[in-house]
């Protein structure tokens, strides 16, 4: 079974300094991984996702297999950060991708 | 394209009570899902449908039923409320398909706030 953890519950930083979000994962295949972000009175929608390797908002993630996690970064953060982040996974096979999310992180940027 | 749809906005339900929560989307995907948010626990996958015609459980079932009515629409019912059903429902889809590698992404709907008393 796959486990996604996020060991911050919020996250309060200054605007200009830099963000970092934890998030680690347990499973046994091969993964994918995905943030996802909620701002207030927003849908969930996809912030990047680790196999485009992409900068999404001035955010990036990247998959280090070897300590099972994806923490997403930012060197910079600004107040339009704010918002709920989720790490998520998906199991690749079988005949549909079932995301399993972590427990979200509340990132605040104080002005 | 209005993408995922989801009805009511809100309820507030008495124990007991029974209702229906509406889902569709309109971007020909196959596989769709219910998830619950709640404070402290992230998103959980209550129910999911992999295709028109199949449906799964996932991870907090119990209490729930789901209807694939179509290709485009996903009902979840609550038989008989309870206050621990109390949260925020999302409706999800995606293109995921039997045979098929895509990149998994959901695309999510706004949201049914719930409250059972």
């Amino acid at each position: 079974a796959q486990r996604v953890t996020q060991p911050e519950k919020l996250l309060s930083v200054f605007k200009g300094a830099p963000v970092e979000l934890k998030c680690n994962y347990s499973y046994s295949g091969s993964p994918e991984l995905f943030w996802y972000v909620q701002y207030s009175r927003q849908r969930l929608q996809l912030l990047l996702r680790h196999i485009s390797r992409e900068s999404i908002k001035g955010f990036t993630a990247d998959l280090n297999k070897g300590e099972t996690s994806f923490h997403l970064k930012k060197p910079f953060a600004q107040e339009e950060d704010s918002a709920m982040y989720y790490c998520a996974l998906s199991a690749r096979g079988g005949s549909n991708y079932k995301l399993t999310f972590g427990k979200g992180t509340l990132l605040t940027v104080n002005p | 394209n209005a993408g995922v749809t989801q009805t009511p906005k809100f309820q507030v339900l008495k124990t007991g009570q029974s209702m229906t929560l509406q889902c569709a989307q309109d971007m020909n995907h196959n596989s769709m899902y219910w998830y619950r948010q709640d404070p402290g626990m992230g998103l959980r996958l209550i129910y999911y449908s992999a295709s028109e015609g199949t449906t799964d459980k996932g991870e907090v079932p119990n209490g729930y039923n789901v209807s694939r009515l179509n290709k485009r629409e996903f009902s979840l019912r609550l038989e008989s409320a309870a206050p621990s059903q109390t949260s925020v429902y999302f409706c999800a889809s995606s293109e995921a398909e039997k045979g098929l590698v895509d990149s998994g992404e959901q695309f999510f709907g706004p949201g049914t706030r719930l409250t059972v008393l």
